[in-house]
């Protein structure tokens, strides 16, 4: 059975500081990470990708990838009130049985307070 | 360019009722994933249509089926509910299956 595992959380942290969320998968051929983000009552929204070993930034966000770790994070710099929602962090295996399958994990709920 | 579309976004049926929820993809995606989210089990993957082919499928019994149009819209249907259908059913639709996947805004279904 293939896991993805997130840190439980719930993650409260103060407003402008950093907020970081980790996640480990099981299987090694994975190639393909996510970080999704699901407000309370919507549906989850993609806010970074990464494919490769190191780290990819997007404005406050920065992914990092260590396959031999098996390990995926996302920061989020100068952490905003309108930040808190669940993370879902998500990853898609090599192959054929990885057509349009991600798994994820159960997902880490981030509240900034003021 | 719009979003992934699911209708209808609300539903409550009873327990051996049948549902059909439908997801109109983003212009130009040919693939459509659906899942199923839950307080419990979280994201979980039902089945993957690419070109109106079954091309991947989850661990679900077969109550749970699927299919593509040609249009690339999909729909799942769900036969003989059960209390433990009750949740929110997503979509997601993607180039080719291959790479990252943007969802609809869901179908909430409750099963009474």
């Amino acid at each position: 059975q293939k896991e993805v595992e997130q840190n439980s959380g719930p993650l409260s942290v103060p407003e402008g500081a950093i907020a970081s969320l980790n996640c480990t998968y099981s299987d090694r051929g994975s190639q393909s990470f996510f970080w999704y983000r699901q407000y309370s009552g919507k549906s989850p929204e993609l806010i970074m990708s990464i494919y490769s070993n190191g780290d990819k930034e997007d404005g406050r966000f920065t992914a990092q990838l260590n396959k031999a770790s098996q390990y995926v994070s996302l920061l989020i710099r100068d952490s905003q009130p309108s930040d808190s929602a669940t993370y879902l962090c998500a990853v898609r295996d090599a192959g054929g049985t990885s057509y349009g399958k991600l798994t994820f994990g159960q997902g880490t709920i981030l509240t900034v307070h003021p | 360019k719009a979003g992934v579309t699911q209708t209808p976004r609300y539903l409550i049926k009873t327990r051996g009722q049948q549902v059909t929820l439908s997801c109109s993809p983003i212009s130009g995606h040919r693939s459509v994933s659906w899942y199923q989210q839950t307080p419990g089990q979280g994201l979980q993957f039902l089945f993957e249509y690419f070109s109106e082919t079954q091309r991947n499928k989850g661990n679900f019994p077969g109550r749970f089926s699927g299919r593509q149009f040609s249009n690339s819209r999909s729909e799942m249907n769900v036969s003989t509910l059960e209390l433990g259908d009750s949740a929110l059913y997503l979509c997601a639709s993607s180039w080719g299956g291959e790479i990252q996947e943007f969802f609809g805004p869901g179908t909430r279904l409750t099963v009474l």
